[in-house]
């Protein structure tokens, strides 16, 4: 079975803060995607990277795929309110499967 | 991407009885899929509704239980059968647009349909 952890699991910083979410697995991934999800809603894609070492910008939140596509991280900078909200990663197999695997989510509360 | 919408988008029901719950793209699809999001945790995959095939159900779902159809590529239903609290949770519909983009696996989701059991 392929399991993404993801660290850490609740997250409370002021605004203007940076930070940083991890996933990490011991499986090998053909891409990696972000979500964010905020309540009462379905998660929302953020990204998909692909190439191992990639870095991807989206404003001020950066997504890098390990070397190996066996992990990922998300940083972002100078965090606002309206940043609040789960971060999921999720991974896609190898071999074609559309399948994703998730992880358990990071709980972010930027405070004003 | 995709625009999904979903039906009912939340529902209080009563336990031993079922609900269904639907799931409609505005575009035609090849994957369409089923997670359930229990409070507080993350996504776990129920099924992938196959266009006129059964469903494909992961481990510790079965089809009586939660019986899917997909009638054609741009809807599907899941039924919540013979429901207890234990089945309060999130219901979401995702679908794969990796056909479209290269080497790119992205799935699009539903708002979700918020059922309580009582």
């Amino acid at each position: 079975t392929q399991l993404l952890e993801q660290s850490p699991q609740f997250l409370s910083i002021q605004e203007g803060e940076n930070l940083t979410v991890y996933c990490n697995s011991s499986s090998v991934f053909s891409s990696l995607q972000w979500y964010r999800q905020e309540p009462g809603e379905g998660p929302v894609l953020l990204v998909t990277v692909v190439t191992g070492g990639e870095v991807k910008k989206l404003k001020r939140l950066t997504f890098q795929f390990g070397d190996a596509r066996k992990d990922s991280s998300l940083h972002i900078t100078a965090a606002q309110p309206g940043d609040t909200g789960l971060y999921l990663c999720a991974g896609a197999t190898q071999g074609g499967s559309e399948k994703l695997v998730f992880g358990k989510g990071t709980k972010l509360t930027v405070n004003p | 991407s995709a625009v999904i919408s979903q039906k009912p988008s939340r529902d209080i029901c009563q336990r031993g009885t079922s609900l269904t719950i639907q799931c409609q793209v505005d575009s035609q699809v090849t994957m369409m899929f089923w997670y359930r999001q229990q409070p507080g945790q993350s996504l776990t995959l129920i099924a992938t509704a196959n266009q006129g095939s059964e469903a494909t159900y992961e481990s510790g779902f079965v089809i009586d239980k939660f019986p899917i159809s997909r009638p054609n590529l741009t809807f599907s239903t899941l039924t919540v059968s013979n429901m207890s609290p234990e089945d309060s949770s999130i219901y979401l519909c995702s679908v794969d647009r990796a056909g479209t983009m290269t080497l790119e696996e992205t799935q699009y989701f539903g708002p979700g349909t918020r059922l309580l059991v009582l």
